[in-house]
């Protein structure tokens, strides 16, 4: 079973949808959860990042992590053209910085 | 402008033709490492550096080397590549952020092994 998983999609919605994108993991020792954004032919950069659970909006985005489920959630709220990317889950046990667990991705196309 | 560079971005090899990808961050970051990227297995590993001349092994370490000379610079090395290691490797670098390491991702080099 991997660490982190996480639906690859591809997820397909019209502009100004609500998008929900999720990942569940197994190690209960996580305490940091992150979202990264990748669009194509860059690298994963960093949209948001949580400490343990409870939730952080951040404009129209908002992460949810649920340690109890072991459950995370990234929502996008009126969603755009410019959100089509692929997002990256990750997660890690500590802050010692080498330790960082990714789900696989899933892809959004906002259609217009 | 804060960076993460990687050359090349592109590179078509053959079996056992020693190859360098280079990796270079102008952010100071004392932390480094390589990653690379496959459909349906995501991010993976290779080897990380917590500073100069320290380096370990990540989830995916064989067949690659690396070396940590300068703080800047992080060079990942296939002695002798074979079609397995064909993928899309990333090197990032990354700092504390409050209690948070931020993971800093350089554009990608897509390598295929013929």
């Amino acid at each position: 079973q991997k660490e982190v998983e996480q639906d690859p999609g591809p997820l397909s919605v019209p502009e100004g949808a609500i998008v929900s994108l999720n990942c569940t993991y197994s190690n209960s020792a996580f305490q940091y959860f992150m979202w990264y954004r990748q669009y194509s032919r860059k690298g994963p950069e960093l949209l948001m990042y949580t400490y343990s659970s409870g939730n952080k909006e951040d404009g129209r985005f908002t992460a949810q992590v649920d340690k109890s489920s072991k459950y995370i959630s990234l929502f996008i709220r009126d969603s755009q053209p410019s959100d089509s990317a692929t997002y990256l889950c990750a997660m890690t046990p500590s802050n010692t910085g080498n330790q960082f667990y990714f789900g696989t991705g899933t892809s959004l196309t906002v259609i217009p | 402008e804060a960076q993460v560079t990687q050359n090349p971005r592109y590179l078509i090899t053959v079996t056992g033709k020693k190859l360098t990808v280079t990796c270079s961050q102008n952010m100071n970051h004392e932390y480094m490492s390589w990653y690379r990227q496959d459909p349906g297995l995501g991010l993976r590993q290779i080897y990380y550096s917590m500073n100069v001349e320290v380096t370990d092994k990540g989830d995916v370490p064989e067949g690659y080397k690396v070396s940590r000379k300068e703080k800047r610079n992080f060079p990942l090395i296939l002695e002798s590549p074979s079609p397995n290691q064909t993928s899309l490797y990333f090197c990032a670098s990354s700092q504390l952020t409050g209690r948070f390491w931020e993971l800093f991702f350089g554009e990608g080099s897509r390598l295929t092994v013929l």
